[in-house]
């Protein structure tokens, strides 16, 4: 049994293209968080969503609550971004569902 | 800018040997984390750690294992009597506050390798 769901599973995109993950959960939650986990295997925290959008740089995330999904855009996308992209929930606060990830990989 | 460190990065060891893995949160941080990574697999929820008790542990989380915060600084997870798939990478979190709004900050991982 999934509690988080992710897609697309894998994504390749030409540089400059706009680019949207989607996640889908079936618990309740706390929060939703996107991570962002580089090809050497590091973690790194993007964002942390309990209602509304967010925005950061190039990177926008969405949740609907009452859809239960969320997702995470790219604009202007760059080689850089290339990386797999976690979306995980929290539930009851410190207990975390992950999905299993989107892998994007930009060329130039 | 702190960080959450982990040592040893790699760790090779027999079946049925024990390990512990060390992991140092940021030094104000008061919620503390251990997620596991099967190779190609998605990441999983261990433990979580509060005012030195666990608060949530996921079914992963047996007997096998066991965390502590022995001196204010480090935060272990052992695992008593590894086992083959035990294999993985183990990875630390940690961040300060609870509610709403709190981003976590992960170590770099530590490669357990059970052979």
């Amino acid at each position: 049994k999934n509690e988080v769901e992710q897609s697309p599973q894998n994504l390749t995109a030409q540089e400059g293209e706009f680019i949207t993950i989607n996640c889908s959960y079936s618990v309740g939650i706390s929060a939703l968080h996107w991570l962002q986990q580089h090809p050497g295997g590091g973690i790194v925290s993007l964002f942390m969503l309990s209602s509304g959008k967010k925005k950061h740089g190039r990177l926008i995330a969405t949740i609907n609550i009452q859809e239960k999904h969320s997702s995470l855009h790219i604009t202007a996308s760059h080689p850089r971004d290339s990386a797999v992209y976690i979306c995980a929930v929290s539930v009851s606060g410190n207990q975390f569902y992950f999905g299993t990830g989107t892998s994007l990989t930009v060329i130039p | 800018e702190p960080e959450v460190t982990q040592t040893p990065s790699h760790q090779v060891t027999q079946m049925g040997q024990e390990v512990i893995l060390r992991c140092v949160p940021i030094s104000n941080h008061l919620y503390f984390y251990w997620y596991r990574q099967i190779l190609g697999q998605k990441v999983e929820f261990l433990v979580s750690f509060y005012n030195n008790e666990i608060s949530e542990k996921s079914e992963i989380f047996d007997d096998q294992f066991s965390v502590e915060r022995p001196d204010g600084s480090n935060f272990t997870l052992k695992i008593r009597s590894t086992k083959l798939e035990d294999s993985a990478m183990y990875f630390c979190a940690s961040h300060r506050t609870t509610g709403l709004n709190y981003e976590q900050y992960f170590g770099p991982g530590t490669r357990l390798t059970v052979t």
